[in-house]
């Protein structure tokens, strides 16, 4: 079974600073992988995905990703980052449910990011 | 399209009470989820279900029962509260043909606090 981990519980940055929020998935032939945002009592919100192709996956609000699969990670950055931008980010896998052979998502433990002005 | 929506989206319990949290989607998706959210554990999946009139546990099924009588609807289940089902509870849906392409749409939120 495919499993994420989030290192960073908590990053705090300076606004306008670069950022780097790391995840790390366990090895698997194929694996899809997503980055989901949750705005303070909001639900989650799809940042960006990764399915095939490009090894760098632009998402919204000026958020991309670098699928790496020799390093089985799916780091998350943003060049610039601004005050809106605090909030908890998770990392997430798609996997089959062993069940039935349904799709499923595994979450990492997120991370919240706070900027600072 | 409203997407994903959730009632309530705060309650409170006393131990040993029940309650019935609704999902609803617009959205025509077959898949629907319930996610339970703790600080520092992520998402953990308590049922699901891959079409009307099926359901499925997940990873933390124990004390929760679920019903999906309705497309559109998705029903989570707490017949008699415990302290630890304290959480903010997220349902979510998607579309079959997705595959492992699993994006899933998430409803705003339930918070419930069991006393």
């Amino acid at each position: 079974a495919q499993s994420v981990t989030q290192l960073d519980s908590q990053v705090p940055v300076f606004e306008e600073a670069p950022v780097e929020l790391r995840c790390n998935y366990s090895s698997s032939v194929s694996v899809y992988l997503f980055w989901y945002v949750q705005y303070p009592n909001q639900g989650l919100q799809l940042l960006l995905k990764y399915l095939s192709g490009s090894t760098l996956v632009k998402g919204i609000n000026g958020f991309e990703a670098e699928f790496n699969k020799s390093q089985t990670s799916f780091h998350l950055r943003k060049p610039s980052v601004h005050i809106s931008d605090t909030a908890e980010y998770f990392c997430a896998v798609s996997d089959v449910w062993p069940v039935d052979s349904s799709y499923k998502l595994i979450f990492g433990s997120g991370t919240r990011l706070l900027v600072r002005p | 399209n409203a997407g994903v929506t959730q009632t309530p989206k705060f309650r409170v319990l006393k131990t040993g009470q029940s309650m019935t949290l609704l999902c609803a989607q617009d959205m025509n998706h077959e898949y629907m989820y319930w996610y339970r959210q703790d600080p520092g554990m992520g998402l953990r999946l308590i049922h699901y279900s891959v079409g009307e009139g099926t359901t499925a546990k997940g990873e933390v099924p124990d004390g929760y029962n679920v019903s999906r009588l309705k497309k559109q609807n998705f029903l989570l289940g707490l017949e008699s509260a415990a302290p630890s089902q304290t959480s903010v509870y997220f349902c979510a849906s998607k579309k079959t043909t997705s595959g492992l392409n699993n994006e899933q749409f998430f409803g705003p939120g339930t918070r419930l606090t069991v006393l």
